[in-house]
């Protein structure tokens, strides 16, 4: 079983609905990470939050907005998205902010998969 | 981010024979890491590299850093149906803290 845990599993929304997909891991993590990955590709970075603030942002379309609310959640607001953005969001988590490098490996949830019609 | 190159991209044996996959870049690593990734789950670390050289197994899964820091392998011995799924390796340069994938090997096991 991953220790981060992500809900919900699978999402379906029209483009005009404003959902939320939620992540949460207790392994005391202070980095935390939204990837998106399309079938049978890496998964490609998102956000990272580093002691719940902000570190970097990949250029990623206002439309997906992220909040960390605690060290121990994540959250992504979703609004007004494309059918392109269809994929498997993935939330991960590290020890520190050094995306994976200095002992600090990441762990991902298992995801939730997004379908916009 | 920096370029990561694996192979093979797809990989297709029976069962009990042994595997071995590889990446490659373009400049000097200093984490490797593994993963394996079934279909509807997300990517589960396999093994963590963090040292020129060091050579780390779990279970029938061995890794190894290389010693130019600019490559790795992941080796499965006598390969079982469940280890079907895509294998992905990654890493940080020393020139950035993004962590690089690999494109993925995708493995079948045929009974």
């Amino acid at each position: 079983d991953t220790e981060v845990t992500q809900t919900p599993k699978h999402l379906v929304m029209g483009m005009t609905n404003k959902k939320s997909l939620k992540c949460e891991q207790h392994m005391g993590h202070r980095a935390m990470y939204w990837y998106k990955q399309k079938a049978k590709k890496p998964p490609e970075l998102m956000f990272v939050y580093s002691y719940e603030k902000l570190s970097i942002n990949e250029s990623v379309p206002s439309r997906f907005s992220p909040e960390c609310p605690n060290s121990s959640l994540l959250n992504l607001h979703l609004h007004a998205l494309q059918p392109e953005d269809s994929a498997l969001y993935l939330c991960a988590s590290s020890q520190s902010s050094g995306q994976g490098g200095f002992g600090s490996p990441l762990h991902f949830g298992n995801g939730t998969r997004l379908t916009v019609t | 981010g920096q370029q990561l190159n694996q192979s093979p991209q797809s990989m297709f044996i029976q069962e009990g024979e042994d595997v071995s996959m590889n990446c490659t870049s373009s400049s000097i690593f200093n984490t490797w890491l593994w993963y394996k990734q079934d279909p509807g789950e997300g990517p589960v670390l396999l093994i963590a590299l963090y040292k020129a050289g060091e050579l780390t197994s779990n279970g029938r899964l061995t890794a190894q850093f290389g010693i130019t820091r600019k490559d790795s392998f992941l080796n499965i011995s006598a390969s079982i149906p469940s280890d079907v799924g895509i294998y992905f390796c990654a890493g940080n340069s020393n020139s950035g803290y993004a962590l690089n994938f690999g494109k993925g090997t995708s493995l079948l096991v045929t009974p």
